[in-house]
């Protein structure tokens, strides 16, 4: 099967940098992409890693090592707008395969 | 700049009956998708659509037909509802090719309660 692990929760304070960790087991894998979803609404694109490494999206950074099955999504300066849930998405069935979601991991951000 | 309109937003059905939520797209992206989301849960794939006249199946799709016979347009039929449909649908599109195709655009939900 398909599989995404990622925390369900994680809290951070303002100003300060937070981590949140993606580890997939898939059926072919053509690249892991992270989207924002603020309460009641859309998921929205974050970032894309086709490749190893990191990359950087302004305070946003995703890093990827096909190796370990694992990826990163990195939020810095963190605002209390950032308070959303944000999804790992892994894309199967070739480059423009469909996206296999993970469950989510719900960030707090505090004052 | 409307990008992915789905509608209705909200809708109470009950056991039994039918409806069509409807979704549509004005990029001109080629790949439409619906999913759906239940509480404190990803999103699930009920169908997709590589292209007008072109359909298949995603992780979910009891329950669910899909059609599509323009770009721009992609809804989703339930029919029969169970309270198991209650969920968010999503309806989704995407381009082909290089960055386009790797960002899925989605459209803002639609509320669905089956009694």
């Amino acid at each position: 099967g398909q599989s995404l692990e990622q925390p369900s929760e994680v809290t951070a304070v303002e100003g300060a940098i937070v981590q949140i960790n993606c580890t997939y087991q898939t059926s072919g894998f053509y690249g892991l992409s992270w989207y924002q979803q603020h309460d009641g609404g859309a998921p929205t694109f974050l970032s894309y890693n086709a490749l190893d490494g990191l990359e950087e999206t302004g305070r946003f950074s995703s890093f990827l090592s096909r190796s370990d099955s694992y990826g990163y999504l990195l939020l810095q300066e963190l605002q209390m707008k950032d308070s959303a849930s944000y999804f790992c998405a892994v894309r199967v069935g070739g480059s423009q395969g469909n996206l296999i979601f993970g469950k989510g991991t719900k960030l707090s951000v505090k004052p | 700049n409307a990008g992915v309109t789905q509608t209705p937003k909200f809708r109470i059905l009950k056991i039994g009956q039918s409806m069509t939520l409807q979704c549509t797209q004005d990029m001109n992206h080629n790949y439409m998708y619906w999913y759906r989301q239940d509480p404190g849960m990803g999103l699930k794939l009920i169908y997709y659509s590589v292209g007008a006249g072109i359909t298949d199946k995603g992780e979910v799709p009891n329950g669910y037909n899909v059609s599509r016979s323009t770009t721009e347009d992609f809804p989703l039929r339930l029919e029969l509802a169970a309270p198991s449909q209650t969920s968010v649908y999503f309806c989704a599109s995407s381009g082909t090719g290089g960055p386009s195709g790797n960002t899925i655009y989605f459209g803002e939900g639609s509320w669905l309660t089956v009694v």
